[in-house]
């Protein structure tokens, strides 16, 4: 079955430091989302991003966050100067279309120090 | 906007029993209606769910999910639990507008668990 997969599976960076999250979508898919899970609280919503652009962003998601897709398959998420606060499971999700399910990725664990 | 209301947080139920996980939404409109489920350390695995047809949805590992436009809800149920269920479940609905959104609004979720 098709897969989202995300690399790392873990990072720990220094408070100031800026991370690159990366996610390669179900190859077919046209919509791509990054969601962020903060220890014992619900997933949260942060952007969406479809024809090459960013659709829908919440308001999590400020000047700090960046999204990219480079090469038609890798999906990224940049945070520029973590923050200790920025520490959380982030996850990157894929669909096909507009109705299908989402497949999620298994998620990076970021740890800001 | 959109919210989801999971009533319970952590549930606990014996190996055999009913599961019942209760998920209501607020919206104008019915959205589309999902169940995830998260394993420890793990990603979130679809479960299930509805976007138009039959009201009466069944997913993997033997779950089903009804969705009952009059009461706004899409409760989960399985008839009888086993050990491997033991997860966090949350429910999470998205619109039905066409486009490039259609971002999932995701419940605080409910800790499941089933002991012997």
């Amino acid at each position: 079955e098709p897969e989202v997969t995300q690399t790392p599976s873990h990072q720990v960076t220094q408070m100031g430091q800026e991370v690159i999250l990366r996610c390669v979508p179900i190859s077919n898919h046209l919509y791509f989302y990054w969601y962020r899970q903060i220890l014992g609280q619900k997933v949260e919503f942060l952007v969406s991003f479809y024809n090459n652009e960013i659709s829908e962003k919440s308001e999590i998601f400020d000047d700090q966050f960046s999204v990219e897709r480079p090469d038609g398959s890798n999906f990224t998420l940049k945070i520029r100067s973590t923050k200790l606060e920025d520490s959380a499971m982030y996850f990157c999700a894929s669909r096909g279309t507009a109705s299908g399910g989402y497949t999620f990725g298994s998620g990076t664990r970021l740890t800001v120090v | 906007a959109q919210s989801v209301t999971q009533l319970g947080s952590h549930v606990s139920v014996s190996e055999g029993a009913l599961v019942l996980l209760r998920c209501n939404y607020s919206s104008s409109v019915p959205p589309y209606l999902f169940w995830y489920v998260q394993y420890p350390n793990q990603g979130l695995q679809l479960l299930l769910k509805y976007t138009t047809g039959a009201t009466l949805v069944k997913g993997i590992n033997g779950f089903e999910a009804e969705f009952k436009k009059s009461e706004t809800s899409f409760h989960l149920t399985k008839p009888s639990a086993h050990m491997s269920d033991a997860a966090e479940y949350f429910c999470a609905v998205s619109d039905r507008v066409t486009g490039g959104g259609n971002k999932l609004t995701f419940g605080t979720g409910t800790q499941l668990k089933v002991e012997l």
